[in-house]
């Protein structure tokens, strides 16, 4: 079975400071990881992927993940944090033949950029 | 383009009523999906449809059933609303099949069953 963890509920983070949101998982074979944001009352936004490759995917709106298979993480970073960048945060994994495409997902952190 | 649509945005059901969720999407995927997203437990797999004329169980899909009405649109019907099934429903959609497509997701609708 697949699982995600995201150990923090929420993170703070004043704004122009680097912001780190962790996610690690478990899967059977490869992973196929994702992050989304979700603003208030709105569907989940994709930001990146880590399919192979390159451990450091870069995704929208400056947000970077790093791969990192020997401690099975997948952490969200933006060096610059934006009080806009407020939101919930998900990171989601797929492994190589999970039936019906199904995606697993954390049960989120919530990021807080202040002023 | 409108991406994926979800209607309505909000419902309120007494215990034992029914309704249908609808959802659409504009995008030519294959592919769709409903979750339903509860506090702390991220979104859970109710029904997916890997391409017209397929549906399949997903984590949590007892209380629900669902229909893919041509390759746009995808419902979600609840028979008898209880209160467990107070959540946020969030329809989805992605190209294929295939672990490395991303999916996109609609607003969501916001149901209350008291």
């Amino acid at each position: 079975a697949q699982s995600v963890a995201q150990p923090e509920d929420q993170v703070n983070v004043a704004e122009g400071n680097p912001l780190t949101v962790k996610c690690t998982y478990s899967v059977s074979g490869n992973p196929y990881l994702f992050w989304y944001v979700q603003y208030p009352n709105r569907g989940l936004q994709f930001l990146l992927k880590y399919i192979t490759g390159d451990n450091l995917v870069k995704g929208s709106y400056g947000f970077e993940a790093e791969f990192n298979k020997s401690q099975t993480s997948f952490h969200l970073k933006k060096p610059s944090a934006l009080v806009s960048d407020s939101a919930l945060y998900f990171c989601a994994v797929r492994q190589t033949k999970a039936a019906g495409n199904k995606l697993t997902f954390g049960g989120g952190t919530r990021v807080l950029v202040k002023p | 383009n409108a991406g994926v649509t979800q209607t309505p945005k909000f419902q309120v059901l007494k215990t034992g009523q029914s309704m249908t969720l609808q959802c659409a999407q504009d995008m030519n995927h294959n592919s769709m999906y409903w979750y339903r997203q509860d506090p702390g437990m991220g979104l859970r797999l109710i029904y997916y449809s890997a391409s017209e004329g397929t549906t399949d169980k997903g984590e949590v899909p007892n209380g629900y059933n669902v229909s893919r009405l041509n390759k746009r649109e995808f419902s979600l019907r609840l028979e008898s609303a209880a209160p467990s099934q107070t959540s946020v429903y969030f329809c989805a959609s992605s190209y294929g099949q295939g672990p490395s497509n991303e999916q996109y997701f609609g607003p969501g609708t916001r149901l209350t069953v008291t």
